[in-house]
């Protein structure tokens, strides 16, 4: 399968701490997405970084990728209770398409 | 504001029927793709399409089509429903000349097939 994978599947901490989730993959990519998705709703672009680019800045959001190791990580940091929501990550693998990860569900408690 | 939208937004039916899914987009976008979620399997690509007339087959295109006659609109039908295509369902679409560009979710539609 071409499918990404994420690790962890689950991560449950506190406010005010970070959360890294990872993400691995199988081929050459031209880029690498990141998206949250809210229970209930559709998907919604965070960033994305070229394969060129090997770190990435969004506000709290920071993005690594190492294509010689084929996988990308996601910190948050200083999470709040708003960040719960599950997180994929998506790449161009394998045929004129997106292929999305299995996702990461994040869960901050107050 | 541009949006994606889609309806309906919940669904029940049963096997055998016919069933169409509506995506609309405001984006003027020319890519739009649909997929489907499900635990375990994460989102799979059904169907999409670069541009009016265009239409292309996914990973899970089987009992499912589309047809594109505007810019807007990109309509899912389930031609025979199954239980197999108990889902949530998601429209999505992207402006850039390249498939790997950033991608527009609409809510998403859940389906279920009795």
């Amino acid at each position: 399968s071409q499918q990404g994978e994420e690790d962890p599947q689950a991560l449950s901490i506190q406010e005010g701490e970070n959360a890294t989730m990872n993400c691995s993959y199988k081929t050459s990519i031209n880029n690498l997405q990141w998206y949250r998705q809210n229970s209930g709703r559709g998907l919604v672009h965070l960033i994305l970084i070229r394969s060129n680019e090997r770190e990435k800045h969004s506000g709290r959001l920071r993005v690594t990728l190492d294509t010689s190791k084929k996988s990308s990580s996601l910190l948050i940091t200083a999470s709040r209770a708003a960040d719960t929501a599950s997180y994929f990550c998506a790449f161009t693998g394998g045929g004129n398409k997106l292929t999305f990860g299995t996702g990461t569900q994040l869960k901050v408690e107050l | 504001d541009a949006e994606i939208t889609q309806s309906p937004r919940h669904k029940i039916t049963e096997t055998g029927r016919q069933v169409t899914l509506a995506c609309h987009q405001t984006w003027n976008h020319n890519n739009m793709f649909w997929y489907r979620q499900d635990l375990g399997h994460g989102l799979r690509l059904i169907h999409y399409s670069y541009g009016v007339q265009d239409t292309n087959k996914g990973e899970v295109s089987d009992g499912y089509s589309v047809s594109r006659s505007n810019t807007e609109d990109l309509p899912l039908t389930l031609e025979s429903a199954a239980s197999s295509q108990t889902s949530v369902y998601f429209c999505a679409s992207s402006g850039g000349a390249s498939y790997s560009d950033t991608q527009y979710f609409g809510p998403g539609t859940r389906l279920t097939v009795l």
